[in-house]
């Protein structure tokens, strides 16, 4: 069955420091992809996604490129803010729209 | 700008007794899943609703669980008798339709424990 795995958290860096979350999917097909952020104490927000091989997903900052020679996802921000800290979910969905997510990436930015 | 809600945001429950954990979903959205995250483990699919029937549901959710949207604005998922093992972070979303791509919305979770 379709599968997502993240890079293992959790990731602390200093503020402007450079990102990537690592993320790789195992699925039939073409999937659509996905990166979810969870800010402390509100639910999952779609960050952005991509819909098709070499699609670039961008906001806020954060990239993220469908490479399906590699089936990766990798997030990547090029300066980070305290205020980017959160958890950070990886997920595909296929067909019938069910998310298939991997298990979360927590990243702390210090000052 | 719409959001799903989700009540209670903290659940405590004993062992045995029913729990109904509510959302809200966003008022034009026609598609509803709800999902559950054990602590420290993946985000799982629960079940996907659609036009008041199940659409796809996961592995995990056997017969203690159930859902219903009783009055056209709720969405609920029932637990009949909780175990242990159901204690996780419930999230609700719902999406406007099912196209490739489509972004799901989500609640910001329903806390269950059981003890």
């Amino acid at each position: 069955g379709n599968s997502v795995t993240q890079m293992e958290g959790p990731v602390t860096l200093s503020e402007e420091a450079f990102l990537t979350i690592n993320c790789t999917y195992t699925a039939t097909g073409y999937p659509s992809l996905f990166w979810y952020v969870q800010y402390p104490g509100e639910g999952l927000q779609l960050l952005l996604k991509a819909t098709k091989a070499d699609d670039k997903g961008s906001n806020k900052g954060f990239e993220a490129t469908y490479r399906k020679e590699t089936t990766s996802f990798h997030l990547e921000k090029g300066s980070v803010q305290v205020s980017d800290s959160a958890v950070y979910f990886c997920a595909l969905s296929q067909g019938a729209q069910k998310l298939v997510f991997g298990q979360g990436t927590r990243l702390t930015i210090n000052p | 700008e719409p959001e799903v809600t989700q009540t209670p945001s903290h659940q405590v429950t004993q062992m045995g007794q029913e729990v109904i954990l509510r959302c809200v979903p966003i008022s034009n959205h026609l598609y509803f899943y709800w999902y559950r995250q054990i602590l420290g483990q993946k985000v799982e699919f629960l079940v996907s609703f659609y036009n008041n029937e199940i659409s796809e549901k996961s592995e995990i959710f056997d017969d203690q669980f159930s859902v219903e949207r009783p009055d056209g604005s709720n969405f609920t998922l029932k637990i009949r008798s909780t175990k242990l093992e159901d204690s996780a972070m419930y999230f609700c979303a719902s999406s406007e339709s099912r196209g490739q791509g489509t972004e799901a919305f989500f609640g910001q979770g329903t806390r269950l424990t059981v003890v």
